[in-house]
């Protein structure tokens, strides 16, 4: 399976500043997906990025707030805008790994907002 | 939305088994059964998945009804490392295809 690398890990963050979380991936994939988990919930699928084309967001998440960037087929980046307390929430990337059988996740970034 | 149905908490003894039930009546004739479970916070790992027939591998078995309508996934014993919430996912494979989360099981193995 892909191996997921996620930075930061963690940080904390002031309300109203914007943070951009990196995924790298150590094979290339066609669609990455970002997922967000508030405090104990459960995951909620953000968007699905595609290299090449905007990310199609789910009910519920806006380009503006949520901006995706794709440059290639192994590195995405999910920026969290003007962020407020209620952002507060681990995001994760995942893949499908080269065997397309099984979603891969990364280890998550966990932003707290203040 | 999800379309799977689990029971919100579940404790098992160490070292015995424990069957995690699933439901997922609505499920389509190309849509696989997946179960990843999430420790503290983690990143969800990968357990299993299958389409018809039952599964096994290191991890766990999955036991897929006849009519693909309900699932059982079983820890065959049980340990402490064991507690975490276990989601059952069902969908495509590959691609484009996304995975919706529901609230999963929470599992506690009890010493």
């Amino acid at each position: 399976s892909a191996v997921i690398s996620q930075k930061p890990s963690r940080d904390i963050c002031q309300r109203g500043t914007s943070l951009t979380i990196q995924c790298q991936v150590d094979s290339q994939v066609t669609m990455m997906f970002w997922y967000r988990q508030q405090p104990g919930q459960s995951l909620t699928l953000i968007a699905t990025a595609n290299q090449g084309s905007e990310a199609t967001y789910e009910s519920g998440f806006v380009i503006d707030k949520f901006p995706i960037s794709r440059p290639n087929l192994t590195f995405s980046t999910l920026t969290v805008s003007n962020m407020s307390p209620e952002d507060s929430s681990i995001y994760l990337c995942s893949v499908w790994g080269s065997g397309a059988n099984v979603l891969t996740f990364g280890a998550g970034s966990r932003l707290t907002v203040l | 939305d999800a379309k799977t149905t689990q029971p919100t908490s579940m404790d098992c003894a160490e070292g015995r088994a424990a069957n995690l039930p699933c439901n997922h009546s609505t499920i389509s004739g190309n849509e696989y059964v997946y179960w990843y479970r999430q420790i503290h916070s983690q990143g969800p790992q990968y357990i299993i998945h299958g389409l018809k027939n039952n599964e096994t591998n290191e991890m766990a078995s999955l036991i897929i009804t006849e009519d693909r309508k309900s699932s059982t996934l079983i820890l065959p014993h049980a340990t402490l490392r064991d507690t975490a919430v276990y989601y059952c996912i069902v969908g495509g494979q590959g691609g484009s295809e996304k995975l919706v989360f529901g609230k999963g099981t929470k599992l506690t193995v009890n010493p």
